[in-house]
């Protein structure tokens, strides 16, 4: 059992699309995130959500909008795709937002 | 402004051959600090968190210290399945911070 899922694994799209990427956590966590890691491998936060509500919600173009439709999933919109989302999105859990996160294995994103 | 640096970038080993791993941290108040492990078109996974200065936690032939400004991964008689990328993160201990990564030590371990 994959304790924290994301589909698709590889996404790649058009400028100007809209795309939407699906995470699921069966860990039972209370916690979800979303992260952006670039080329140059340096992960950064995008959203937190705990029970549902938006706790962390750092400098990300209003394109991105996050939907947490219950405790278990945590899915991410992009509104008209730009050459520099391309990256891996990467989805995490944690029990609290204190405790260490458990990530997803990551959705590749090419847009051309 | 919470800020985490891992060096160096890239470390080449021989198996048996051992080494450290840093991380230099800047944060307003430490809650944790945390090593993560990432193999090559995977998620982090866990290692170890650390709270304060002194605190050291093993694992197999991975050892992680930490003190007020920096913190090391020392990989005791590597092996080559240890090769990976190691990402140090640190959190701050105010309401609503997330955890701020380094860029990571790309680690490659020859037989």
């Amino acid at each position: 059992d994959t304790a924290v899922s994301q589909t698709p694994k590889y996404l790649v799209t058009q400028m100007g699309n809209d795309k939407s990427i699906k995470c699921e956590q069966n860990l039972g966590h209370d916690t979800m995130y979303w992260y952006k890691q670039d080329s140059k491998k340096f992960l950064k936060i995008m959203f937190s959500y705990n029970n549902k509500e938006l706790i962390i919600n750092e400098t990300v173009p209003n394109r991105f909008s996050p939907k947490s439709p219950d405790k278990a999933h945590l899915n991410l919109h992009i509104n008209s795709l730009e050459l520099g989302d391309s990256a891996v999105y990467f989805c995490a859990s944690s029990q609290d937002p204190s405790a260490p996160l458990h990530f997803g294995n990551g959705t590749r994103l090419t847009v051309t | 402004e919470d800020q985490v640096t891992q060096s160096p970038e890239a470390l080449r080993l021989q198996e048996g051959e051992s080494s450290s791993l840093n991380c230099s941290y800047t944060v307003s108040g430490l809650r944790g600090l945390f090593w993560y492990r990432q193999d090559p078109g995977k998620g982090p996974e866990f290692l170890f968190t650390l709270y304060s200065a002194g605190e050291e936690k093993e694992k197999e032939r991975l050892k992680a210290t930490l003190t007020k400004k920096e913190s090391f991964l020392h990989i005791t008689a590597p092996k080559p399945e240890d090769s990976a990328t190691y990402l140090c993160a640190v959190q701050g201990n105010q309401a609503g911070t997330a955890l701020i990564f380094g860029k990571g030590t790309t680690l490659s371990v020859s037989s």
